[in-house]
C-alpha cells in the first residue's frame, strides 16, 4: 500500500498559521480516528504531537492541532515560531493487513 | 519517561543480516509495543514492525509476540530480552535499499507511538 500523501515543503512567517495535509483512502485515515503526527528535528528524537487526529500529548504546546475530514487529516501550526522549522509526518493505521502507513513527509520553512 | 537508544553496526555487507538492539529505560519492557521504524536519506518513514508481551505468547514471554510490515515480514525476525530490557532487530538479505536511519520507538496504546530513539544510521556497503 502507498505511503500517505503530504505536501513536500510549506512556509510561514512569524506569527502566521500553516496547515499540512495528509491524505490517504478510505482504507486508512478515513476508516480510523487513529491519525498522528510527528515532529522531527534533524539528528533528534522524533516527537509525537497529535494522536487519535486531534489529542495532544502532555506537554505539547496548544498552537499544535489536528483535524480530520473524510480521507484527509490536517495538522495546524499556529503563532508560527523560527523552533516549529522541522520536517513533519502523519501515520494512520491501516486495518489488520498493512497495519501501519507514513506520510512522505513535510518540510515546514519558518521564513 | 522512556527514553530509548539503538546499537549495532552501522556497516553491514550486502546479503547479510543487520541485527540491532533498542536498550529501554524509565520503564518496564513489559508495559509497551516496541516498534522498529526507518527513514532512508531524502525519503520518508517506514514502519518494520513491533514486537510485544501477550497474553498469548507462548511458554517463553522473552520471545514476545510481533506484527510485521508485510512488505518485509520474510526478512525480519524481533524479539524482547525481559532481563535486560531490550528489544531487537534483525533483517536478512540486505540491499543498499535497506540503508536508512533506524529508529526504535514505543507504544503505549493503539497505533502511535509516544516515545522514540535517536536512530542509528545503518549502511548497506560491500
Amino acid at each position: 500500500q502507498s505511503a500517505l500523501t503530504q505536501p513536500a515543503s510549506v512556509s510561514g512567517s512569524p506569527g502566521q498559521s500553516i496547515s499540512i495535509s495528509c491524505t490517504g483512502t478510505s482504507s486508512d485515515v478515513g476508516n480510523y480516528n487513529l491519525v498522528s503526527w510527528y515532529q522531527i528535528y534533524p539528528g533528534k528524537a522524533p516527537k509525537l504531537i497529535i494522536y487519535e487526529g486531534t489529542k495532544r500529548p502532555s506537554g505539547i504546546s496548544n498552537r499544535f492541532s489536528g483535524s480530520q475530514s473524510g480521507n484527509t487529516a490536517s495538522l495546524t501550526i499556529s503563532s508560527l515560531q523560527a523552533e516549529d522549522e522541522a520536517n513533519y509526518y502523519c501515520c494512520s493505521y491501516a486495518g489488520s493487513h498493512t497495519l501501519v502507513l507514513f506520510g512522505e513527509g513535510t518540510k515546514l520553512t519558518v521564513l | 519517561q522512556v527514553q530509548l537508544q539503538e546499537s549495532g553496526p552501522g556497516l553491514v555487507k550486502p546479503s547479510e543480516t543487520l541485527s540491532l538492539t533498542c536498550t529501554v529505560s524509565g520503564d518496564s519492557i513489559s508495559r509497551y509495543y516496541w516498534s522498529w521504524i526507518r527513514q532512508p536519506a531524502g525519503k520518508g518513514l517506514e514502519w518494520i514492525g513491533r514486537v510485544y508481551i501477550s497474553e498469548t505468547t507462548d511458554d517463553n514471554p522473552s520471545s514476545g509476540s510481533t506484527n510485521c510490515n508485510p512488505s518485509l515480514k520474510s526478512r525480519v525476525t524481533m524479539s524482547l530480552d525481559t532481563s535486560k530490557n531490550q528489544f531487537s532487530l534483525n533483517l536478512t538479505s540486505v540491499t543498499a535499499a535497506d540503508t536508512a536511519v533506524y529508529y526504535c520507538a514505543a507504544t503505549a496504546l493503539y497505533w502511535y507511538f509516544d516515545f522514540w530513539g535517536r536512530g542509528t544510521l545503518v549502511t548497506v556497503s560491500a
